[in-house]
């Protein structure tokens, strides 16, 4: 089974500090990519990467960045975390190829105060 | 409007009951479809995945595709608590990697 971990299951920061949520897959896939959920908007898709260094935005990529230095791990870095940035994060990871789904860690749900 | 249309509930039903779950879309380039349970403080689990229009069997699940209509469905027969989560719908394009979901249904089987 793939096995999507995320470092963190609850996290409590300040605001205007720099966050790092990692994610870790153990299926050498490809793709991997960052969402947050929030009530009433569903998932939304912040960054994904295809491949190591290679990284895209998604739908909401404001106030975030990410890093793929290795092909199993893929960081989301909130850059100056803000309350409004208060949300359940979650990694998912794919092998290569279009139309696949997706396998999710659970979750790390993060306030910022 | 939303590309995935998913009836967010919440949906409450007696244990045993044969539970509908639904999504509508918009974009006729879906192509894959999915759908995923998640439980409370838990990621998604995928559960189903389906291409062509028509019904997928496994187990008490059944998901149902009707891409003329732009319709797919998940049908949970004999259900139990424990089948109490978020179902959320889930659809890619030909081709594509990223994933659109539904806003997610929260179901609740009451013993």
């Amino acid at each position: 089974d793939v096995k999507v971990t995320q470092s963190s299951r609850y996290l409590v920061k300040r605001t205007g500090e720099k966050v790092f949520l990692e994610c870790v897959q153990d299926m050498d896939h490809e793709n991997m990519f960052w969402y947050r959920q929030d009530p009433g908007l569903g998932l939304r898709l912040i960054y994904f990467s295809y491949d190591v260094k290679m990284k895209e935005k998604g739908d909401i990529p404001e106030g975030y960045s990410v890093s793929r230095e290795k092909k199993e791990r893929f960081s989301l870095i909130l850059e100056s975390a803000s309350t409004n940035q208060t949300s359940m994060y979650l990694c998912a990871s794919t092998p290569e190829g279009s139309n696949q789904p997706q396998h999710f860690g659970d979750g790390t749900r993060l306030s910022i105060l | 409007q939303k590309e995935v249309e998913q009836d967010p509930g919440p949906l409450s039903v007696p244990e045993g009951a044969i539970v509908s779950l639904n999504c509508t879309y918009s974009n006729s380039a879906f192509q894959y479809f999915m759908w995923y349970r998640q439980y409370s403080r838990k990621g998604p689990e995928l559960l189903m995945y389906t291409y062509s229009s028509g019904n997928k069997e496994d187990g008490r699940f059944t998901a149902q595709v009707d891409k003329s209509s732009k319709y797919i469905s998940l049908f949970i027969r004999d259900s139990q608590p424990s089948d109490s989560a978020t179902y959320l719908c889930a659809m890619v394009i030909q081709g594509a990697q990223k994933l659109v979901f539904g806003q997610g249904t929260r179901l609740t089987i009451n013993p």
